[in-house]
């Protein structure tokens, strides 16, 4: 079946520091990818998301690349800012599922001043 | 200004009593969804409704009821047969065979 797994959180990260949050999935055919963003006390907003196999999704200056031949779609993002502090969650979406949206369990980040 | 609103932000349901929690959207979306939000996780789908007057039942639906007599809006009602109700509860909306869903604020039921 289709799945969505990500890494395990807290991750905690000084200003302006280099992250990665890592996801891989498994689902038959060509899904699309998200990440949302989740900011405390909120719903999920959509940050970015890529629909086909080498696109790139990029927003707020994070980034993920659509990995065919690894099934990952890896979120990045250059000097992350306090403001980043987050849940992260990675999602997919199949044809073949009834398209209904198949959630990773969420990354939550911390970034320090 | 488009988008989703839930209400109320907090709700506290007694012991044997039913709640009701509200979901509205002005996206012209068809799609709409419920999903709770508990932590370590993520997200669980209750229902979905792709047209009025239709829906299906998500993973969880079990203590839960919904209609959709409206386009715009999406009623969840959490019945006493759900026996662990505390939770974060998200709706959603999306274009007719749209990927991206937009989500509301969120209503947080707590039990007293």
């Amino acid at each position: 079946g289709n799945s969505v797994t990500q890494m395990e959180g807290p991750v905690t990260l000084s200003e302006e520091a280099f992250l990665t949050i890592n996801c891989t999935y498994t689902a038959t055919g060509y899904p699309s990818l998200f990440w949302y963003v989740q900011y405390p006390g909120e719903g999920l907003q959509l940050l970015l998301k890529a629909t086909k196999a080498d696109d790139k999704g990029s927003n707020k200056g994070f980034e993920a690349t659509y990995r065919k031949e690894t099934t990952s779609f890896h979120l990045e993002k250059g000097s992350v800012q306090v403001s980043d502090s987050a849940v992260y969650f990675c999602a997919l979406i199949n044809a073949g599922n009834n398209r209904k949206l198949i959630w990773g369990l969420g990354t939550s980040l911390a970034v320090n001043p | 200004d488009g988008g989703i609103t839930q209400s109320p932000k907090y709700l506290f349901r007694k012991e044997g009593q039913n709640v009701t929690l509200s979901c509205e959207q002005n996206l012209n979306h068809d799609a709409m969804y419920w999903y709770r939000q508990d932590p370590g996780q993520g997200l669980r789908l209750i229902y979905y409704s792709q047209i009025v007057n239709d829906f299906q039942k998500g993973d969880i639906a079990e203590g839960y009821s919904v209609s959709r007599e409206k386009k715009e809006s999406f009623p969840l009602t959490v019945t006493s047969a759900q026996k662990n109700p505390t939770a974060f509860y998200l709706c959603a909306s999306s274009m007719t065979g749209g990927e991206t869903q937009y989500f509301g604020p969120g209503t947080r039921l707590l039990v007293l």
